[in-house]
């Protein structure tokens, strides 16, 4: 089936550090989403992109839809330790499927 | 708190029981969806509604796993003689009618052990 590949897979910061992290397909999406997870518990949506090209923020965190529609990217400006989690974008529309998540440890 | 409920939160089985699963999702929404996640990977999806209707079933839905969404609100996901292999998450998400239809919200998910 469809598989989303995230990159890079861990993430080992400092307390204030940018991150970025990506996700890229071979098929072309109309939906973007990114989640955050934290252990034991359901995925937190926090971006919704729907247009190539899009860039969209929501607080730190700042996503984009890519120009081919295979891909988007994730960043969070100036890292705080509740940001650890497991970051996973995720297609919904037609299809429905989720990344292989890239795990991000903060160092205080 | 009006976000997407499920129940239960945990579930310890034994290989060959019978095991079901309840969500409730936002209550303005229109489509719900199962996942399954096991450590370590993301969710895959199960099945998805719209009101009563179930659209959409994956391949990893075996005969016996059933779903139903009787009255277009709350959903069961029923697995019959569970197997160890189906220890997992179960996640249910919700999403509602126009233009934001495709933003899913998770509940806390059900962790199933089957011993």
């Amino acid at each position: 089936g469809q598989q989303l590949n995230q990159s890079p897979q861990s993430m080992f910061i400092q307390e204030g550090e940018d991150v970025s992290m990506n996700c890229t397909s071979s098929s072309i999406f109309n939906t973007w989403l990114w989640y955050k997870q934290d252990p034991g518990e359901g995925p937190v949506l926090l971006i919704a992109l729907y247009k190539a090209g899009e860039l969209t923020s929501n607080g730190r965190l700042t996503a984009q839809f890519g120009i081919t529609r295979k891909d988007s990217f994730l960043n969070i400006s100036a890292s705080i330790p509740s940001d650890v989690g497991i970051y996973f974008c995720a297609e919904s529309g037609n299809q429905f499927y989720f990344g292989t998540g890239t795990s991000l440890t903060v160092i205080p | 708190d009006t976000g997407v409920s499920q129940d239960p939160r945990h579930k310890i089985t034994k290989r060959g029981q019978n095991v079901t699963f309840r969500c409730d999702p936002i209550s303005e929404h229109n489509r719900l969806y199962w996942y399954r996640q096991t450590l370590g990977q993301g969710p895959e999806f199960l099945t998805y509604f719209q009101n009563e209707a179930q659209l959409e079933k994956s391949r990893l839905l075996s005969d016996r796993f059933s779903a139903e969404r009787p009255k277009g609100s709350f959903s069961t996901l029923e697995i019959q003689r569970t197997e160890q292999g189906d220890s997992a998450m179960y996640l249910c998400a919700s999403s509602g009618p126009g233009v934001d239809g495709y933003e899913q919200y998770f509940g806390p998910g059900t962790r199933l052990t089957v011993t």
